[in-house]
């Protein structure tokens, strides 16, 4: 069965500091795709990233960037120069086929990333 | 445009009621689905329609009844809830592809007296 880990349940930082949200990953398919959300307080999860199996290049967008080893089926997330608005819960879900066109995401339990001014 | 609306955002409704939460999406998607997020856990998957037919049923109860009328709405109808169904209830669209992004509503905060 395919499970996702989110080890860290919580982390507080204060403002300007780097921050690693660690995501390890289960799963016996070749082909999958790994994603994280952002959840603010208001509720939405918003899209972060989708990386699929076969790309294990870094990604970096502004100050988030993305490290996927498959080696150690991990998917950790960096916040370069955390700021007050970073705050939020952080989900990383692994997909995986729900037949007829449909997807089911597997998600960690999130962890909740707090940032102190 | 990723956007997913859903209303109400706010609902509170008596263990007797009938209420509906809706959900549209513009994005020319045609899977769309329904999660519960209880307080401090991750979003749990309901339903999922694809081109409009329902393709999963997570085992919910019979309470949650989801249609969708077209393939820009989603809606589900409440009746007879117990007050463990208030959370928060997500909507979600996707390309009809299993390998597809999975885009979010701002939810309904569900209260059930």
């Amino acid at each position: 069965a395919q499970k996702v880990t989110q080890a860290q349940t919580e982390i507080s930082v204060v403002e300007k500091e780097d921050v690693t949200l660690d995501c390890v990953y289960e799963t016996r398919d070749t082909t999958y795709y790994l994603f994280w959300y952002k959840q603010p307080p208001s509720g939405e999860l918003v899209f972060l990233i989708r990386r699929n199996s076969f790309d294990e290049q870094n990604e970096i967008s502004g100050r988030y960037s993305w490290n996927f080893q498959k080696s150690t089926s991990s998917f950790n997330f960096t916040i370069t120069a955390s700021q007050v608005v970073d705050s939020a819960v952080y989900f990383c879900a692994l997909s995986e086929a729900g037949g007829q066109g449909a997807q089911k995401l597997v998600f960690g339990q999130g962890t909740r990333l707090t940032i102190n001014p | 445009d990723t956007e997913v609306t859903q209303t109400p955002k706010h609902l509170v409704m008596g263990m007797t009621n009938k209420k509906s939460l809706k959900c549209e999406q513009h994005m020319g998607h045609r899977a769309m689905y329904w999660y519960k997020q209880k307080a401090k856990k991750p979003p749990e998957l309901m339903f999922v329609y694809s081109y409009e037919k329902l393709s999963i049923n997570e085992s919910v109860p019979s309470r949650f009844s989801p249609e969708c009328p077209n393939s820009s709405l989603l809606n589900l109808h409440l009746h007879a809830l117990q007050p463990e169904d208030s959370a928060l209830y997500l909507c979600a669209s996707s390309q009809a592809a299993e390998t597809d992004t999975q885009y979010f509503g701002p939810g309904t905060r569900l209260t059930v007296l």
